[in-house]
């Protein structure tokens, strides 16, 4: 059975301090994609980042980076310098890598961040 | 642009009636399509996995017969409620991907049922 933990149920910050969003998973897969979606107030879920587990390189993508670390199974992700327009939750997801499309995705609970101006 | 185009975005229906959500793959054919439920503040929970032609897998739990899913064509499923009750008011989200694309999502439906 997969699982994904997002401890930090809600975060509030005060707009330019970085924030790292924590997300610890369980799989006995041994191939796996992780992902982090962001979901505004409107609902859409906004894709961020899939990584795939034989890569544990970080990755940074302008004020966001990932910190995948298998052997701790985690894969934070970082915004630094946040903004306001940051504000949303933010769910990690796992799902095993399938030749046949039909993974399904799980989810953790997800983070609700609130970026105070 | 969007990829994946779920409609309707929001919908007030009366108990008893049934609601249709279509969710299309707008520029690719998706071979499978996924159905996600979220109810305020929890997380998408899957309903079901469509595949094209084929029936729908339901999630332990979910009633296959309240939530009807069909998915008759490569860029087309859709999840039609039934009898609505208040309690299926929710936020209905799908997902659709083909063999050589990532995952897309909808943006999702916000279903009220009064």
């Amino acid at each position: 059975a997969q699982k994904v933990t997002q401890a930090q149920t809600e975060i509030s910050v005060v707009e330019k301090e970085d924030v790292t969003l924590d997300c610890v998973y369980e799989t006995r897969d041994t191939t796996y994609y992780l992902f982090w979606y962001k979901q505004p107030p409107s609902g859409e879920l906004v894709f961020l980042i899939r990584r795939n587990s034989f890569d544990e390189q970080n990755e940074i993508s302008g004020r966001y980076s990932w910190n995948f670390q298998k052997s701790t199974s985690s894969f934070n992700f970082t915004i630094t310098a946040s903004q306001v327009v940051d504000s949303a939750v933010y769910f990690c997801a796992l799902t095993r890598i399938s030749n046949f499309g039909n993974e399904k995705l799980t989810f953790g609970t997800g983070t609700r961040l609130t970026i105070i101006p | 642009g969007a990829v994946v185009s779920q409609h309707p975005s929001r919908v007030i229906c009366k108990s008893g009636t049934s609601v249709k959500i279509e969710c299309r793959s707008l520029d690719f054919q998706a071979t499978t399509m996924f159905w996600y439920r979220q109810f305020p503040k929890q997380s998408l929970m899957l309903m079901a996995t469509s595949n094209e032609g084929s029936k729908a897998t339901y999630e332990q739990g979910v009633e296959k017969d309240k939530f009807l899913i069909n998915h008759a064509s490569l860029t087309l499923s859709t999840l039609t409620v039934t009898s609505a009750h208040p309690e299926d008011s929710s936020f209905y989200i799908c997902s659709a991907r083909s063999q050589d694309s990532p995952l897309h999502f909808g943006n999702g439906t916000r279903l009220t049922v009064t």
